[in-house]
């Protein structure tokens, strides 16, 4: 069955060191977002790709972090300098354009910061 | 404009009762309203989704009841089993736009034996 992958699964860092999360999206998946899952809430959008154009990065605190989907299939998202609020689950997931819209989740990056 | 509210954010159930998650929004032009269940440790998973067109979907044991007028829409599990125990978000968006997403803030819901 296809899947989300995500790696790490999880990340210690201390305070003021960069970090960074991978992602491949389901194949054929031109939509692909990073969203931010504080522990008890819902998943906060950080930003959206459309293949490799970014389609919302409204949320996206861009003094410190970076997202990039250079060909358009998989995508890195960077944290530099990380922060102790940063502490939280990355969550990457995908969408195949033009459909219904179901998004597939990846199992997520937990990322602590000391 | 852009919120999800949902209540409760706990909730026990016996094993086979009903369990209700209720959810509301304001913006009129989403039309499209997933719910997700997350396991710990994992990543949220498409469990049924409804569009405004129609007051009811059913699939199995998990219900979508959709209230247009009120703007708002819940989730009915019957007869709740301990694996339902998970956290549930309801969820919506526009199809016609850059389907982001808007998430609720989750229900935690423990399902006793």
């Amino acid at each position: 069955e296809a899947e989300v992958a995500q790696s790490p699964r999880y990340k210690i860092t201390e305070k003021s060191q960069a970090v960074a999360f991978w992602c491949d999206p389901i194949s054929g998946h031109a939509t692909l977002y990073w969203y931010r899952q504080i522990l008890g809430q819902g998943p906060e959008l950080l930003v959206q790709f459309q293949d490799e154009s970014v389609v919302d990065d409204s949320q996206l605190p861009k003094d410190r972090f970076s997202a990039e989907r250079l060909k358009g299939v998989d995508s890195t998202l960077k944290i530099q300098p990380a922060e102790l609020g940063d502490s939280a689950m990355y969550l990457c997931a995908s969408r195949q354009a033009w459909t219904a819209g179901e998004l597939f989740f990846g199992e997520g990056s937990r990322l602590t910061v000391l | 404009q852009q919120q999800v509210k949902q209540s409760p954010q706990s909730l026990i159930v016996q094993k086979g009762g009903i369990s209700i998650i209720n959810c509301a929004y304001e913006n009129t032009a989403f039309d499209y309203f997933p719910w997700y269940q997350q396991f710990p440790g994992k990543g949220p998973a498409l469990l049924i989704a409804i569009r405004p067109d129609v007051s009811e979907k059913k699939e199995g044991r998990f219900t979508i009841s959709f209230n247009k007028s009120a703007k708002q829409f819940s989730l009915h599990i019957m007869d709740s089993q301990p694996g339902d125990s998970a956290t549930y978000f309801c969820a919506a968006t526009i199809t016609s736009g850059t389907y982001k997403y808007i998430f609720g803030t989750g229900t935690r819901l423990k399902v006793l034996a």
